[in-house]
């Protein structure tokens, strides 16, 4: 079935470091959802990817949708220790579901 | 507007017992969710559920059932617990198949 990989599945950083996380599929992507899960939490929405090329920004928060529609990044500039969490992306396969990622988790060192 | 609602918190099982996790939304929306997040994995869905009265399988069923009566409600049911069912359940709810998922604050569940 439809299989999203995100990369890395780990990353620390420095308080004030840029982080990227990457989504790729070996399929066409319907859309992509960004949800961001704080330690011991629940996820939560961050933005919805529906164009090739398509790029989107929240403050510090970058997000892109490949030209191909197979893969996405979320890039946060100069990381703040409210960052911390695990990143999921999460396509919407148009078959009334989503497909997560295995998530990348951040730590940030203070 | 509570959102998602998930009860218990949190539950210890014995092996073969069963227990139903409650779920309820009080944003009218037509699509629930029931998913299980093993430690540091991702979110794998259980069952899904479309509108009142329609329930469907996700990637992982065996084990669970769910029902549908209300738009409301979509509880999930473990009929013998095991070990391997030990996960945090969050159920969610959309508006529709592609807009934002709302999650519920999870329960956290135990199996020995």
């Amino acid at each position: 079935g439809q299989q999203v990989m995100q990369i890395p599945q780990y990353q620390h950083v420095q308080e004030g470091e840029d982080f990227t996380t990457y989504c790729n599929s070996s399929t066409t992507l319907s859309n992509i959802q960004w949800y961001k899960q704080r330690p011991g939490g629940h996820p939560v929405f961050l933005i919805q990817l529906v164009k090739s090329g398509e790029v989107k920004k929240q403050k510090r928060l970058t997000f892109q949708f490949g030209e191909a529609k197979k893969n996405s990044s979320l890039h946060i500039t100069a990381t703040q220790t409210t960052d911390v969490g695990t990143y999921f992306c999460a396509d919407n396969t148009g078959a009334q579901k989503l497909v997560f990622g295995q998530g990348t988790r951040l730590t940030i060192n203070p | 507007n509570a959102g998602v609602t998930q009860t218990p918190k949190f539950r210890i099982l014995k092996i073969g017992q069963s227990m139903t996790l409650q779920c309820a939304q009080d944003m009218n929306h037509n699509y629930m969710y029931w998913y299980r997040q093993d430690p540091g994995m991702g979110l794998k869905l259980i069952y899904y559920s479309v509108g009142a009265g329609i329930t469907d399988k996700g990637e992982v069923p065996n084990g669970y059932n769910v029902s549908r009566s209300t738009t409301e409600d979509f509880p999930l049911r473990l009929e013998l617990a095991a070990p391997s069912q030990t996960s945090v359940y969050f159920c969610a709810s959309s508006y529709s198949q592609a807009s934002e998922q709302f999650f519920g604050p999870g329960t956290r569940l135990t199996v020995l």
